[in-house]
C-alpha cells in the first residue's frame, strides 16, 4: 500500500489565487520531504527539500516566496503555490525517505490546473 | 544534472525478460543505484536499489557491474502493465536527493 499520500490529487484554481498541496508519510516519521514538479512529457524536477522544524532548501531558480513549504510535523509537509498563474499548471509530486534512509517513496502526485 | 545515461526507449515482448541498461560511470563509493518507474499521470514507483551487490525482489533484479559504472534492471517476465518510463538514479551519502534524467520508455508489446 501507499506509504506517502498526497492531497488533492487534482485541483483547478483561478489565476491569482493560492493552492495548498499536502504530503503525508503514512508509515514512518519523515524529517525530510522532497517536492518535485513535472511538466508534460518532461522528467521530474526537484523544487525544494523540506526539513521538519526548519526552513526548506530551494533549488536554483525556484522562487521561495511563490512556493511556500511548511513541514511542521514529522508526517506532514505542505506546498502552497501562491498567486498561481497558468504557467504554474503542472504535476506536483512529493517524496520522502523511509526510516532506513535508503529508500525514497513518492506520493501519487497532484495535478494543478490554473485557469 | 543527472549522473546516469539510459536509452531513450526500448521494446519488449510480453512474457519475455526486459533488460534495461544504465551507465553511471561517475558514481562515487557511497552512492546507491536506484530504479523507479512512472506510469503516465502517476507518481514514480520504487522498484529496487543496490550499492554493489546484485539485488532481487518481487518486482525485479538489479545487476551491478564490479566496477559499479553500469547496471541492468531485469524484469523477468514483462507484462503489458510494465509499460512505463524507467528511471535509473544514483544518490547517497550526505545528499539523498534524487535527480531524474529522461529515463527509458519501455513498451511491452502483446
Amino acid at each position: 500500500g501507499a506509504v506517502v499520500s498526497q492531497h488533492p490529487s487534482r485541483v483547478i484554481c483561478k489565476s491569482g489565487t493560492s493552492v495548498k498541496i499536502e504530503c503525508r508519510s503514512l508509515d514512518f516519521q519523515a524529517t525530510t520531504m522532497f517536492w518535485y514538479r513535472q511538466f508534460p512529457k518532461q522528467s521530474l524536477m526537484l523544487m525544494a527539500t523540506s526539513n521538519e522544524g526548519s526552513k526548506a532548501t530551494y533549488e536554483q531558480g525556484v522562487e521561495k516566496d511563490k512556493f511556500l513549504i511548511n513541514h511542521a510535523s514529522l508526517t506532514l509537509s505542505t506546498l502552497t503555490v501562491t498567486s498561481a498563474h497558468p504557467e504554474d499548471s503542472s504535476f506536483y509530486i512529493c517524496s520522502t525517505r523511509d526510516n532506513s534512509g535508503n529508500t525514497i517513496y513518492f506520493g501519487e502526485g497532484s495535478w494543478l490546473t490554473v485557469v | 544534472d543527472a549522473k546516469t545515461t539510459q536509452p531513450t526507449s526500448m521494446d519488449c515482448a510480453e512474457g519475455r525478460a526486459a533488460n534495461l541498461p544504465c551507465n553511471h560511470s561517475t558514481i562515487s563509493g557511497n552512492e546507491y543505484v536506484y530504479w523507479y518507474r512512472q506510469i503516465h499521470s502517476q507518481g514514480p514507483q520504487y522498484i529496487i536499489h543496490g550499492l554493489k551487490n546484485n539485488e532481487t525482489n518481487e518486482m525485479a533484479s538489479l545487476i551491478i557491474t564490479e566496477d559499479r559504472k553500469s547496471s541492468t534492471l531485469i524484469l523477468p517476465h514483462a507484462t503489458l502493465r510494465d509499460t512505463a518510463v524507467y528511471y535509473c538514479i544514483v544518490s547517497g551519502g550526505s545528499n539523498y536527493k534524487l535527480t531524474f534524467g529522461k529515463g527509458t520508455l519501455l513498451t511491452v508489446n502483446p
